[in-house]
């Protein structure tokens, strides 16, 4: 089974709005990963946070980890079009040399 | 840089063929990944090299697929026979390590007929 499960599958809201997905995982981790793929394309690197840390920005991006909860939250403010988009959580199970990517969410920003 | 390449970036086949995939990884990075991705599935991790040594291939679905990596600038994904159930987006990424971020390629899809 997925070592990450990103909450909601699909998300559609007003551009300008804030977008929040999920993402739950099963076994400790050493980081936890988010990347953004637009349709067609590869996967893009969005941000890492590894396990001792509980917040981390980048722009408009904020990434939060509650690993007692064993779960991270992806926040998208002031939402544009541009962000339209799938995004992935990966996560790196202790042990394990590798990178275990989510389902995913898919987000949708309606002008 | 150029980024992670991959070749060829659309590969239309009939079914028993061998299909060749190639990937130029970024330069410096030591650990390269061939991962699947299909609307059922996902994205799947087939297999994974470190210094061009194959670390899991656990993820490759049968022997019909097989991952050479004969030096650092250089790794294919082969398949032979081709089935219609391969079809799919092939990515292959990339990192300096392999608990790093990775670089993905453009990805190579795959139809098979």
């Amino acid at each position: 089974s997925q070592q990450g499960e990103e909450d909601p599958q699909a998300l559609s809201i007003q551009e300008g709005e804030n977008a929040t997905m999920n993402c739950s995982y099963k076994t400790s981790i050493n980081n936890l990963q988010w990347y953004r793929q637009n349709s067609g394309r590869g996967l893009v690197h969005l941000i890492l946070i590894r396990s001792n840390e509980r917040e981390k920005h980048s722009g408009r991006l904020r990434v939060t980890l509650d690993t007692s909860k064993k779960s991270s939250s992806l926040l998208i403010t002031a939402s544009r079009a541009a962000d339209t988009a799938s995004y992935f959580c990966a996560t790196d199970a202790r042990g394990a040399q590798k990178l275990v990517f989510g389902q995913g969410t898919r987000l949708t920003i309606n002008p | 840089d150029a980024g992670v390449i991959q070749s060829p970036r659309h590969e239309v086949t009939e079914m028993g063929q061998e299909v060749t995939l190639r990937c130029k990884p970024i330069s410096g990075h030591n650990s390269l990944f061939w991962y699947r991705q299909t609307m059922m599935r996902g994205l799947e991790l087939l297999i994974y090299f470190n210094n061009n040594v194959p670390i899991d291939d656990s993820g490759m679905p049968e022997d019909r697929f097989s991952a050479k990596m004969p030096n650092a600038s250089f790794s294919t994904l082969k398949i032979q026979p081709s089935e219609p159930r391969d079809s799919a987006v092939y990515f292959c990424a990339t990192s300096i390590d392999s608990y790093y971020e990775q670089y993905f390629g453009p990805g190579t899809r795959l139809t098979v007929t």
